[in-house]
C-alpha cells in the first residue's frame, strides 16, 4: 500500500505571496491532519478534514486554510505570506476513527524569503 | 489537553534496551497514550499505544504506571536506526478529536 504522499517536497516563496500544498493519503483513509513544524514552535496542529469536512481546527490564523476533495486528497493554502510562515510543513491520514493511528507523509520544507 | 513532561534528550549504547520516561499526570481517564517517533529528516510515525495495561508490539513495549500518571517506552535493544524525537502524547478519544497534541520529546541518540 503506498503511504502518504506529499508534493511538492521543496518550495520557495516571496512575503505576500499566497501557496498551496497538496497531500494524497493512504488509500481508504478518510482523514486528513496537517501539521506545522518549526524549530521553535515544534509540532504543531493545523487543522483535520474528514469527508470533505472541516472537523477540527488549531489555533492559526485565517491566512492558513484547507479542504478536502471527494477522493481525500487535501489541500492547504496559505495566504499573504510571512517570513514566519517557513516551515515543515506535514500531512497525515488516518481512518478517522477517533483518534486512529496517523501516518505521516514526508513534508513539504517551504521557505519564505 | 494532558500536559506531558520528558526529558530533553537520553543517550544509549546500540544493542542495549531504552527507557524513555514520560510524565503525563494530568491525564484524563478517557486518555490513551500513544508514542510517536521522528527519525532525522522525516514525518513522525507511530510507534505504540495503551490506555491501562503495558503493550508489546514489534517495536517497542509500553509500560503504564497504575495510576496513569507516567508511562515507559522500552526499545529492548537499540539500533542505530532508533536514534529518534519521541513523543508521548496523550490522546483523548472521547471526544472525537483526531488532532495530535505535540510536545518537545526526546531525543534519543544510539551510540555505535
Amino acid at each position: 500500500k503506498a503511504g502518504v504522499t506529499q508534493t511538492p517536497r521543496y518550495l520557495i516563496k516571496t512575503r505576500g505571496q499566497q501557496v498551496t500544498l497538496s497531500c494524497s493519503p493512504i488509500s481508504g483513509h478518510r482523514s486528513v491532519s496537517w501539521y506545522q513544524q518549526t524549530p521553535g514552535q515544534g509540532l504543531q496542529f493545523l487543522f483535520e478534514y474528514f469527508s470533505e469536512t472541516q472537523r477540527n481546527k488549531g489555533n492559526f490564523p485565517g491566512r492558513f486554510s484547507g479542504r478536502q476533495f471527494s477522493n481525500s486528497r487535501s489541500e492547504m493554502n496559505v495566504s499573504t505570506l510571512e517570513l514566519g510562515d517557513s516551515a515543515l510543513y506535514l500531512c497525515a491520514s488516518s481512518l478517522g476513527l477517533l483518534t486512529d493511528t496517523q501516518y505521516f507523509g514526508p513534508g513539504t520544507r517551504l521557505t519564505v524569503l | 489537553d494532558a500536559k506531558t513532561t520528558q526529558p530533553n534528550s537520553m543517550e544509549s549504547n546500540e544493542e542495549e534496551p531504552v527507557h524513555l520516561p514520560c510524565n503525563h499526570s494530568t491525564i484524563s481517564g478517557t486518555d490513551y497514550i500513544h508514542w510517536y517517533r521522528q527519525l532525522p529528516s522525516q514525518g513522525p510515525e507511530y510507534v505504540i499505544h495503551g490506555l491501562t495495561s503495558n503493550v508489546n508490539n514489534r517495536m517497542a513495549s509500553l509500560a503504564i504506571a497504575e495510576d496513569r500518571k507516567s508511562s515507559t517506552l522500552i526499545l529492548h535493544r537499540a539500533t542505530l536506526r532508533d536514534a529518534a524525537v519521541y513523543y508521548c502524547i496523550p490522546t483523548d478519544r472521547q471526544t472525537g478529536a483526531n488532532n495530535l497534541f505535540f510536545g518537545t520529546g526526546t531525543r534519543l541518540t544510539v551510540i555505535p
